[in-house]
């Protein structure tokens, strides 16, 4: 049972360059998430979605886009990377109608942009 | 908009003492859940404990205990005889019961276990 998996888990990118981050559940999970994590700044949410063909903004959404074509897979996109988004990423994923449900998280993406 | 707040960006406790971790919340709403993760030096996140708002019973699972005040919008952790491999990041969340299903994260508490 693989969970939520996050490709890549490493990724060092260049100011301007584009790229995208894979989230990947196999627990039939109707919403998704995307945060990233900073020191001393927590988790925040990025964009998230509440199902297949849906999402919506979070607190940090500038700079990303988001994509939930399959009900399994939510892609975090980098159009034009800057350094300010050199962060820890995580993918985190619920299922429905149980909002007291534990949240599955991704084992993070850690991105450097030089 | 809800916001979470812990106030303290670490905290240090001797190996089988009591710590407790402090985290307040804003919210209008009165149907809600609380929650305590865990993330260790792996970066894995883990669902220490949670709290259902309309329970007035405080959560506890093993050593975990939360002290839950609604009125005061105060959700602290307890953490009893506390052991080496609690060493760990906390963070408090909180989601909204009925609708935008977003999940809320503090800036999250660094806690040291000393030997």
């Amino acid at each position: 049972n693989a969970g939520v998996t996050q490709t890549p888990k490493f990724r060092v990118l260049k100011t301007g360059q584009s790229m995208t981050l894979l989230c990947a559940q196999d627990m039939n999970h109707e919403y998704m998430y995307w945060y990233r994590q900073d020191p001393g700044m927590g988790l925040r949410l990025i964009h998230y979605s509440v199902g297949e063909g849906t999402t919506a903004k979070g607190e940090v959404p500038d700079g990303y886009n988001v994509s939930r074509l399959k009900k399994q897979n939510f892609l975090l996109g980098l159009e034009s990377a800057a350094p300010s988004q050199t962060s820890v990423y995580f993918c985190a994923s619920t299922p429905p109608g149980r909002p007291g449900a534990e949240a599955f998280f991704g084992q993070g993406t850690r991105l450097t942009v030089v | 908009a809800q916001t979470v707040t812990q106030s303290q960006p670490e905290m240090s406790v001797q190996e089988a003492e009591t710590v407790t971790l402090s985290c307040t919340y804003d919210t209008s709403e009165s149907d809600y859940y609380l929650f305590w993760y865990k993330q260790p030096p792996s970066r894995q996140m883990i669902l220490v404990i949670r709290q259902e708002a309309y329970k007035q019973q405080n959560a506890t699972e093993n050593r975990f205990s939360v002290n839950f005040q609604k009125a005061a919008k105060s959700f602290s952790l307890k953490i009893s005889d506390s052991q080496l491999g609690d060493a760990a990041m906390y963070f408090c969340a909180y989601r909204y019961m009925n609708r935008d299903d977003k999940i809320i994260f503090g800036k999250g508490t660094r806690l040291h276990i000393l030997p």
